[in-house]
């Protein structure tokens, strides 16, 4: 079945560092993927997404293309920030017509000052 | 405006009890989703509504598992005789269309403790 494997956590970087959180999927057809982000005390939120092979999504000044040769589709920011700090969750839609979610185990970011 | 609403926030409750969990939708969301996230894993889908639709029922664990929905509004998630192993945090989310270019809007979740 499809599934999404994402980089274990917890990851602590210092603020200004560069972040990158790996994601590789496996699907049949063509999946629409996701990066969901869950702040301290708040709900998951969309953080940015790609519907087709070699988009790039992007917000938040984070990024992530969807390579379909690899499979991926790694999140990056340049420079995080302390408000960086969550847990990012990546995803892939199962079936067209439904946005039928599924989820990577999630990966705690922790941004030191 | 109000975002998805779920309660209780906590709930703990003995092994072999019912519970309920509710959820209140963004109004005017025609889908409705219903997650599990057990402790240290990712989101494992339970059910989903879309609008006068037969739901999918394909994620839920177990016949103890139940959903319904009234319309397009509130919803609530039957577990029936907990196990301990139902423990975890259950989360609503609605979108305003079908499709995957939708986003999905979550609550807060239930965090469920059978003990």
């Amino acid at each position: 079945g499809n599934s999404v494997t994402q980089m274990e956590g917890p990851v602590t970087l210092s603020e200004e560092a560069f972040l990158t959180i790996n994601c590789t999927y496996t699907a049949t057809g063509y999946p629409s993927l996701f990066w969901y982000v869950q702040y301290p005390g708040e709900g998951l939120q969309l953080l940015l997404k790609a519907t087709k092979a070699d988009d790039k999504g992007s917000n938040k000044g984070f990024e992530a293309t969807y390579r379909k040769e690899t499979t991926s589709f790694h999140l990056e920011k340049g420079s995080v920030q302390v408000s960086d700090s969550a847990v990012y969750f990546c995803a892939l839609s199962e079936v067209q017509g439904a946005q039928k979610l599924v989820f990577g185990q999630g990966t705690r970011l922790t941004i030191n000052p | 405006g109000a975002g998805v609403s779920q309660s209780p926030s906590n709930k703990v409750t003995e092994k072999g009890k019912d519970v309920e969990l509710r959820c209140d939708p963004i109004s005017g969301h025609t889908a409705l989703y219903w997650y599990r996230q057990r402790l240290g894993q990712g989101l494992e889908f339970l059910i989903y509504f879309q609008g006068n639709s037969a739901p999918d029922k394909s994620g839920l664990p177990s016949d103890r598992f139940s959903a319904e929905r009234t319309g397009e509004s509130v919803s609530t998630l039957t577990i029936q005789r907990t196990q301990q192993e139902d423990s975890a945090v259950y989360l609503c989310a609605s979108s305003p269309r079908r499709g995957n270019n939708s986003p999905l809007h979550f609550g807060n979740g239930t965090r469920l403790t059978v003990t």
